[in-house]
């Protein structure tokens, strides 16, 4: 696709559910990041990919959540067992290649309600 | 932990008016400064990637500035528009780890209002 696609947009889970949130970056991008942006927040780091190879794990919040990107293309993020503080909007992102002065490449973001 | 801020939080002006806003960083380690667009239930969208001293970019009515010395950007916006209207974040870039990885840190973002 011409963009960054996420599915689903909105997603409602009871608490203790499990959700997955995929993510299909632009074609032939090697890097992947995930953010999670909470209500009044900035987006924060989750975690990076390069093709399929998860290098940086280190925004993870908890061992509930889980991300993979098993073909170096499409990834998804997994979380087990959602709480109320879970409800965030989860951002995904893609480039070419990573560099420190490259742009990011957004999808419109999985908004996830926990009830 | 990266301390990044932007100022103000929230932004309403008229349609002509022109307005600006702050991004402050630490001044040390620092490698370049992201700055991003995000309209409501769109995509961030990247506006400038600045990393010298004294730079400073253009894409039409929209301008910013860096100071890596003292530790700040500025965001221009002249003569505002209700397009304009979105969050604007800014996030600084340390430098690369030795890994060939650093996570782009965001501020929380001023959020602009443009009313016709």
């Amino acid at each position: 696709g011409a963009g960054v696609s996420q599915s689903p947009r909105y997603k409602v889970a009871k608490r203790g559910q499990d959700v997955a949130l995929r993510c299909d970056p632009i074609s032939g991008h090697v890097s992947l990041f995930w953010y999670q942006q909470a209500l009044g927040q900035g987006p924060e780091f989750l975690t990076y990919f390069q093709n399929e190879a998860q290098l940086d794990k280190s925004g993870l919040p908890s061992d509930r959540f889980f991300a993979e990107r098993p073909e170096g293309s499409v990834s998804t993020l997994k979380i087990q067992r959602t709480q109320q503080e879970d409800s965030a909007v989860y951002l995904c992102a893609s480039s070419l290649v990573y560099r420190a002065t490259g742009e990011l490449f957004f999808g419109e973001g999985s908004r996830l309600t926990v009830l | 932990i990266l301390n990044v801020e932007q100022s103000p939080q929230s932004l309403h002006v008229q349609e002509g008016d022109s307005t600006n806003f702050t991004c402050s960083f630490p001044s040390s380690n620092f490698y370049a400064l992201h700055w991003y667009r995000w309209e409501t239930a769109k995509s961030p969208e990247a506006l400038f990637v600045m990393t010298l001293n004294g730079d400073e970019k253009k894409k039409g009515r929209i301008s910013a500035t860096l100071n890596t010395k003292e530790g700040y950007s500025y965001l221009y916006i002249k003569g505002s528009q209700p397009e304009d209207s979105a969050t604007y974040l800014c996030a600084p870039h340390r430098p690369v780890l030795n890994t060939g990885f650093q996570k782009l840190v965001f501020g929380t973002g001023t959020r602009l209002l443009v009313s016709p």
